[in-house]
């Protein structure tokens, strides 16, 4: 397993239209987590599955936000009508449930960066 | 919700020059992460490291949970550090994010 992978890297689209992102985590990772950093800031929680079950969404998930993991495996994070400040790198990440319902260790992709033009 | 904030904000360094990046957190959390983001915007895994301290290589981690802190230490650095540096925690509030530090931006010169 070579890790946490997302795709595309790079998407330059215009305002108005729709986007999908795809995040394959690591292969035994039960927890995915998807990101959003903007330029000079630190990332920001969107949302949180574990297995197929989306336990958590940020506040900064709008209406135009839509996530999915069918089958508790790769995952899909869709915007539709974009807007210019949507541009960002959006992040995701990928963990085990531990004993306790605590996390392990957390590893993430390598982003994909939209552009909203 | 909990704060994380970090200090230095920006560092720069002489390469070969030692360095302590501290991250602060308001409440009590499950676990701690410190990550480096490379110029392409990667985040590379440099600790987990909930309590106690840890090394690998040049870079060594403490945390000590008690007192809602954590250390990174760089030791002879190196230009290939540049970058910024995060901490994120994860809440013991029943919530499952990692919370990230606002970063500390590290340039070495040559």
């Amino acid at each position: 397993d070579t890790g946490v992978s997302q795709d595309p890297r790079h998407k330059i689209t215009k305002r108005g239209q729709n986007v999908t992102f795809r995040c394959d985590p690591i292969s035994e990772h039960n927890r995915l987590y998807w990101y959003r950093q903007t330029l000079g800031q630190g990332p920001e929680f969107l949302t949180y599955f574990q297995n197929e079950a989306q336990l958590e969404k940020s506040r900064l998930l709008s209406d135009r936000f839509s996530a999915e993991r069918p089958k508790g495996s790769f995952s899909t994070l869709e915007i539709q009508r974009t807007e210019q400040g949507d541009s960002a790198m959006y992040l995701c990440a990928s963990g085990h449930r531990g004993r306790g319902n605590m996390n392990t260790e957390a590893f993430f992709g390598q982003g994909t960066r939209l552009t909203v033009v | 919700g909990i704060q994380v904030e970090q200090s230095p904000p920006d560092l720069i360094l002489q390469e070969g020059a030692n360095s302590t990046l501290r991250c602060n957190f308001s409440d009590s959390v499950n676990n701690l992460q410190w990550f480096h983001q490379n110029p392409w915007g990667q985040l590379i895994n440099l600790f987990y490291i909930p309590s106690g301290t840890k090394q690998n290589g040049r870079l060594s981690a403490t945390t000590v949970a008690t007192e809602r802190y954590s250390l990174l230490y760089i030791s002879s650095s190196q230009t290939t550090d540049s970058g910024v540096y995060f901490c994120a925690v994860e809440v013991t509030s029943g919530t499952y994010k990692y919370i990230f530090g606002t970063g500390t931006r590290l340039k070495v010169l040559a």
